[in-house]
């Protein structure tokens, strides 16, 4: 099973809105992240988690808040977005480099279907 | 720091046309090369990956050779279809920090459109 789930599928909200995306995997991968893409446009790195630790965080607004529960989950808490915060959020998942020898094997991302935010 | 460049698009092309789009990339150490297919409305589905020089990765009829004397990664089909049509993003995967988690660097994405 290479399956990253993510919910919503979409999500509107008004800028007071306080709401959460979620993603789950079960391939036992250790490292997660949050990425940002907008419309043509590549995925924008926002946050990494390794071993439920957050080890990046690309400079994101506090109004985007990530938490991992535990090692199959992955939250990302929106509070007071902006309308240029629309986009389509993808969370992806991969092994970390500990968990196999011979990093390269390790380096694979597995992407979400994603969640299509839009901010009125 | 690392960088990946993609050829612009979008690609047009006619059903059974051979498809190239040319990707190289800057990297300091030795990264591996992944192609991501994006289809419209989707999230990015791992396409092909080569994970050292002269590998060649390949799925679904689509094919790339890891080329480290011209630091490319041109994904190449010999006949595509109406349902290839998607955003295609060449990327690179290195470890910035060592111990830590392997991070990608994306090309722009290449758009091929496919017309019966």
């Amino acid at each position: 099973d290479t399956e990253v789930t993510q919910t919503p599928k979409h999500l509107v909200m008004g800028m007071t809105n306080k709401k959460s995306l979620k993603c789950e995997q079960h391939m036992g991968h250790r490292a997660m992240y949050w990425y940002k893409q907008k419309a043509k446009k590549p995925p924008e790195l926002m946050f990494v988690y390794s071993y439920e630790k957050l080890s990046i965080n690309e400079s994101v607004p506090s109004r985007f808040s990530p938490e991992c529960p535990n090692s199959s989950l992955l939250n990302l808490h929106l509070h007071a977005l902006q309308p240029e915060d629309s986009a389509l959020y993808l969370c992806a998942s991969s092994q970390d480099p500990v968990q196999v020898l011979g990093g390269a094997l390790t380096d694979t991302q597995y992407f979400g279907p994603g969640t299509r935010l839009t901010v009125l | 720091g690392d960088s990946v460049t993609q050829m612009e698009g979008p690609v047009t092309l006619s059903e059974e046309a051979f498809l190239t789009i040319n990707c190289t990339y800057t990297a300091t150490g030795y990264p591996s090369l992944f192609w991501y297919v994006q289809y419209p409305g989707e999230g990015l589905q791992l396409l092909l990956k080569a994970t050292k020089a002269d590998d060649k990765g390949s799925n679904k009829g689509f094919e790339a050779t890891y080329r480290k004397e011209t630091t490319s990664f041109h994904l190449e089909k010999g006949s595509v279809q109406v349902s290839d049509s998607a955003v295609y993003f060449c990327a690179l995967s290195d470890r910035p920090m060592l111990g830590g988690s392997y991070i990608p660097t994306f090309g722009r994405g290449t758009s091929l459109i496919v017309h019966p």
